[in-house]
């Protein structure tokens, strides 16, 4: 049981949008920066979104973070098939002291 | 150029301890607002934060692993070493290093902006 919440899977049809949430408590996402991670088949994670909601270098703006509260999310527009990969999110949890991540979305471009 | 290389051995014993080398290039770990962090997945499953080592030296561990697991770094080098004792068939994972950066110089701020490729451990008698 991860501590941050995520969908296990989401899907949606090219050129669409698609939004992945990440359900936090006030010890980790409600007090810290969110950070997004995408992870392609086989590969190692790539930062995708830092501090909630910056691009770094090289990222399409076709994703997008954001954060209310305790709750963060990653929006994919223009979906293309080479977006399917698994999507995990991150904070530090203040409680546990250490790194917190989601459980992890499967997302499938139909 | 960032790049960073976990090595170790791909198969241990249960009981065993495991030492994992993270070799890293393109920046360097005695930097203000740098991290190095080792992150695991077993097979099929999520990311799991296991220990951080940063540019102060202050160390950091998974509460749920900190008896088993200490970080350490030769500047020097430019390496950053993870040793994790009594391994378990449950500990059979793809270990990762990743830089971290701070823009506020510290925790809690890190991201992990480089990954290394991985390292697969086997845990199997």
């Amino acid at each position: 049981q991860s501590v941050l919440t995520q969908p296990p899977s989401v899907s949606e049809a090219p050129r669409q949008r698609v939004t992945i949430s990440c359900s936090g408590s006030s010890s980790n996402i409600g007090n810290n920066a969110v950070n997004w991670y995408q992870q392609l088949p086989g590969k190692a994670p790539k930062l995708l979104i830092y501090y909630d909601d910056l691009l770094p270098s090289g990222v399409s703006d076709r994703f997008s973070g954001s954060k209310s509260g305790t709750s963060a999310s990653l929006a994919i527009s223009g979906l293309q098939s080479e977006d399917e990969a698994d999507y995990y999110c991150a904070a530090w949890d203040d409680r546990l002291n250490g790194w917190v991540f989601g459980g992890g979305t499967k997302l499938t471009v139909l | 150029q960032v790049t960073l290389r976990e090595s170790g051995p791909a198969l241990v014993k249960p009981t065993q301890t495991l030492t994992l080398t993270c070799t890293f290039s393109g920046f360097s770990l005695s930097t203000s607002g740098m991290c190095v962090s080792w992150i695991r997945q077993p097979p099929g499953k999520a990311l799991e934060w296991l220990a951080l080592i940063d540019w102060d030296d202050d160390k950091y561990y998974s509460t749920s692993l900190k008896t088993r697991l200490t970080i350490s770094k030769d500047t020097s080098k430019n390496q950053v070493v993870l040793t994790m004792t009594n391994m378990d068939p449950v500990d059979t994972a793809t270990y990762y290093c990743a830089r971290g950066y701070s823009y506020g110089g510290g925790l809690p701020d890190y991201y992990f902006d480089y990954w290394g490729q991985g390292t697969l451990v086997t845990v199997s008698s």
